[in-house]
């Protein structure tokens, strides 16, 4: 299994900054992922932070809103930018710690965001 | 891409009742279904996963279905304890994307 550790947990942050979430797992793994869970809600993939390259985004999410940084196999960075008050919500760090898709996905803590 | 559907929203069951949470994925090329639970406040984690080349799948309370050709997949707790209640999420992983789609949840009650 992986463990992955998140931070910060929380921040209150003023509408228009930005805010950075560090993503960091004790070992190698293959595939890193950023998710939105909305209160109540389901996680939305945000994007795929590919090792050394850009990330894959998903429809509805763009790289100047949400850049992200994947230096190595063990650590990601997600930035929220501009931040409004929609943007409020958890945002998870998970990973995939084996070669191939079908292995368990593990997540961190989850950092949870409020703009005000 | 992947779209996943899940439901019931809520489910509500008495203490050593069954439930059941049935979701249905879209992309035929996803090959392992998991599922994980989440308490408030908490991250998911997962509690029994499925991979296309099986049919069905149990761990003590709890047991996944798959119908592969229906696209369809469910989830079967027997004997329901309090702690059970949290949300449950279905996903589907695809061999293209190598990323997970998740269902949009089942909060699931157990009366005592």
């Amino acid at each position: 299994s992986a463990v992955i550790s998140q931070k910060p947990s929380r921040d209150i942050c003023q509408r228009g900054t930005s805010l950075t979430i560090q993503c960091q797992v004790d070992s190698q793994v293959t595939m890193m992922f950023w998710y939105r869970q909305q209160p109540g809600q389901s996680l939305t993939l945000i994007a795929t932070a590919n090792q050394g390259s850009e990330a894959t985004y998903e429809s509805g999410f763009v790289i100047d809103k949400f850049p992200i940084s994947r230096p190595n196999l063990t650590f990601s960075t997600l930035t929220v930018s501009n931040m409004s008050p929609e943007d409020s919500s958890i945002y998870l760090c998970s990973a995939r710690a084996h070669e191939g898709p079908a292995t368990e996905a593990f997540f961190g803590q989850g950092t949870r965001l409020t703009v005000v | 891409g992947e779209n996943v559907e899940q439901h019931p929203s809520t489910l509500s069951v008495q203490e050593g009742d069954s439930a059941v949470i049935k979701c249905t994925y879209s992309d035929s090329a996803s090959n392992y279904f998991p599922w994980y639970k989440q308490e408030l406040g908490k991250r998911p984690q997962l509690i029994i996963d499925i991979r296309s080349n099986v049919g069905e799948k149990k761990d003590q309370r709890i047991a996944v279905t798959l119908n592969k050709t229906a696209k369809h997949f469910s989830l079967h707790i027997t004997e329901t304890q309090p702690e059970d209640s949290a949300v449950y999420f279905c996903a589907a992983t695809s061999t293209g994307g190598f990323k997970t789609i998740f269902g949009a949840g089942t909060r699931l009650f157990v009366k005592a």
